[in-house]
């Protein structure tokens, strides 16, 4: 079954370190995205990437990079240069345009210790 | 994107019809509505969308004001698997990025 996969599910990250949260697909979607979600709140766009080896910034993308070698790929680098990094990351992918709907993974809860 | 707005939380029964409204009264002619809904601890999962005319799928039905500043989700009978936030999203074909752009949307509550 085709589908999006994200890892790890939950992710404890010391201060000051960087971590890496993976996101894969087998869709054969070109687009691919990293939203962030706060307790309670909406989810808020960090990157994406409309074609490998090219990718945007969206509205928080401050102390997040990421890389797109492969279609099928779309890891998502929390720095240390983010100050409040716990949260929920989901990732999703989608074919291009608007007539399309996105499908999202399972995300990653991210926790600070 | 032009903004939606939904109420914070709606209840519904179980086995009821559920109305979930959305107002986008700046919508523009190139905007596409979609739904999304968000159960606990999950990733969102798409549900509907459309551009003019009324859409149905298994999961639920899409009805759009002829003006298209509103829109609403009906859910033809609730269950409690159905309790989520659902989200209103408008979508401009013409968005360089064409991302989802997510409100606070609306929790609904489904009682037994």
């Amino acid at each position: 079954d085709g589908g999006i996969t994200q890892s790890p599910k939950y992710l404890f990250r010391k201060e000051g370190q960087n971590v890496t949260l993976s996101c894969e697909q087998n869709l054969n979607h070109d687009a691919m995205y990293w939203y962030r979600q706060d307790p309670g709140q909406g989810l808020r766009l960090i990157y994406y990437s409309q074609i490998v080896n090219d990718f945007q910034k969206g509205d928080i993308a401050e102390g997040y990079s990421v890389s797109r070698e492969k279609k099928e790929s779309f890891p998502l680098t929390v720095t240390s240069a983010q100050k409040n990094p716990t949260a929920f990351y989901l990732c999703a992918s989608s074919r291009f345009g608007v007539n399309y709907g996105y499908t999202f993974g399972s995300g990653t809860r991210l926790t600070v210790v | 994107d032009a903004k939606t707005t939904q109420p914070n939380s709606m209840e519904s029964n179980e086995e009821e019809p559920v109305h979930l409204p959305c107002n986008h009264s700046t919508i523009s002619g190139t905007d596409y509505i979609h739904w999304y809904r968000q159960l606990p601890s999950q990733g969102p999962e798409y549900v509907i969308h459309g551009l003019t005319s009324n859409v149905n799928n298994r999961m639920a039905s899409l009805a759009i004001a002829e003006d298209r500043k509103s829109s609403t989700l009906i859910l033809h009978r609730a269950t409690l698997r159905d309790a989520a936030v659902y989200y209103c999203i408008l979508r401009d074909q013409f968005n360089a990025g064409n991302m989802l752009t997510f409100g606070g949307g609306t929790r609904l509550m489904v009682k037994p």
